[in-house]
């Protein structure tokens, strides 16, 4: 069965650079939702999405941005990263409010 | 906003033993969810829950939609070493489509030494 597919797997950016994650839900699912989530940590919610209008909002820093396209793909931009937002950052797919389907993940390191 | 307890922090088990796990919340739930990740992998659905008093199984594991829509619980019987890894409960509220979920802290299984 299709999973939720994220690119890339491994992100590694320098202080103040920008990088964007990718998010490709599961098909016929609505939902997307962000999560990042640091070592030891549960995961934090970031934004989510609802045909591709935002539905809710968590503790996204204002330098990150997020949306879903037509296609229900998402994409989550990330500007003048700090050492701080190296995490693990994951997407996951629902139709509606069932069962939520998460992605691998990408992990993003700032140096 | 939404806080999520989920106890034990971490625990050890023995091979054949059952564990148990909880979650409560300071607020009203409509859905719980079980996850368990394994290191930098995503979290894997174990079990969904949708009404108040549901008690689901899913192979050797089983959990409970608690009555006052504040907790949950996931047993796990007769453990066996691949059950090691983090257990997560996430919780859903009250709203239209597009609800966040907001995860418990984790309750990390490793094996007795």
């Amino acid at each position: 069965a299709a999973g939720v597919i994220q690119s890339p797997r491994h992100l590694i950016k320098e202080k103040r650079e920008t990088a964007t994650l990718k998010c490709y839900p599961i098909p016929r699912h609505d939902t997307v939702y962000w999560y990042q989530q640091g070592p030891g940590q549960d995961p934090q919610f970031l934004i989510s999405f609802y045909e591709k209008m935002q539905s809710d909002k968590g503790s996204i820093p204002d330098r990150f941005s997020a949306q879903q396209f037509s296609d229900y793909h998402s994409e989550l931009n990330m500007s003048s990263l700090e050492l701080g937002d190296s995490a693990l950052y994951f997407c996951a797919s629902s139709f509606s409010n069932t069962e939520a389907f998460f992605g691998q993940g990408t992990r993003l390191t700032v140096v | 906003g939404q806080q999520l307890n989920q106890s034990p922090q971490s625990m050890f088990i023995q091979e054949g033993e059952d564990v148990s796990m909880n979650c409560t919340s300071s607020s009203i739930f409509n859905t719980w969810l079980w996850y368990k990740q394994d290191p930098g992998e995503g979290p894997v659905l174990l079990i969904a829950l949708y009404k108040a008093g549901e008690l689901t199984s899913n192979g050797r594991l089983t959990a409970q939609f608690g009555i006052t829509r504040k907790d949950s619980f996931l047993n796990i019987s007769a453990s066996i070493p691949s059950d090691v890894g983090i257990y997560f409960c996430a919780g859903r509220g009250y709203k239209a489509a597009g609800n966040k979920l907001t995860f418990g802290g984790g309750t990390r299984v490793l094996v007795k030494p």
